[in-house]
């Protein structure tokens, strides 16, 4: 069975700062694909980035990149220029091809401060 | 414009009394999928459904009931709720496989008293 961890509940971080959470998955399979979620006060669910296992050039959208550890089973969330609307709940999830399920990790709340 | 909608977006019932949750999309997409939320566990998926009369179970199957008789709805069916299934609930879609960008709707807030 597939788990996603995410060991900091809470991080913060100051305006224009760069901040990285942090997310391990284990799955014995070998063709999956890892996401980053965000999930502002509106509860609205974005996905923020998304990379496939099988690529070892690591995501990047922007402000947002991420470090793929494929050996290690880590895929940490890097946010540059931390912005006021960053400010949000932060999921890490995993799919494994073959089960067509999307796990998630129980989440990081992101504050940014002025 | 392309949305996932739900509805109700709250509710509020009591133990035993049958309840349903819309959801539709009007993007044609052929994957759909139910999550519930709660805090510190994030979200777990509850059912999902490939296509049309195809669905699966997720991770926290038990007490719901789904179906998927048309490609754009995707119902959720609590027929006898309890107060464990109090919980924010979201249905998402995507173009085929869940690979794909999952398009998330607004979610359902829900209380079982």
């Amino acid at each position: 069975a597939q788990t996603v961890t995410q060991s900091q509940p809470e991080m913060s971080v100051q305006e224009a700062e760069t901040v990285t959470l942090s997310c391990t998955y284990d799955t014995s399979e070998s063709d999956y694909y890892l996401f980053w979620y965000k999930q502002p006060p509106s509860r609205q669910m974005i996905l923020v980035i998304r990379q496939e296992a099988y690529k070892q050039q690591n995501a990047t959208e922007n402000r947002f990149s991420v470090n793929f550890q494929k050996a290690a089973k880590s895929f940490s969330l890097k946010i540059s220029d931390s912005q006021l609307g960053d400010a949000a709940m932060y999921f890490c999830a995993c799919m494994v091809y073959s089960t067509d399920k999307l796990i998630f990790g129980t989440g990081t709340r992101l504050q940014v401060f002025p | 414009e392309a949305q996932v909608t739900q509805n109700p977006r709250y509710l509020i019932t009591v133990t035993g009394k049958k309840l349903t949750v819309t959801c539709s999309q009007n993007m044609n997409h052929e994957y759909m999928s139910w999550y519930r939320q709660d805090p510190g566990l994030g979200l777990r998926q509850i059912y999902y459904s490939m296509n049309v009369e195809v669905t699966d179970k997720g991770d926290v199957p038990e007490g719901y009931k789904v179906s998927r008789k048309e490609k754009r709805n995707f119902p959720l069916i609590l027929e006898s709720p309890s107060p464990n299934q109090t919980s924010l609930y979201f249905c998402a879609s995507s173009l085929d496989r869940i690979y794909n960008e999952q398009f998330f709707g607004p979610g359902t807030r829900l209380t079982v008293l």
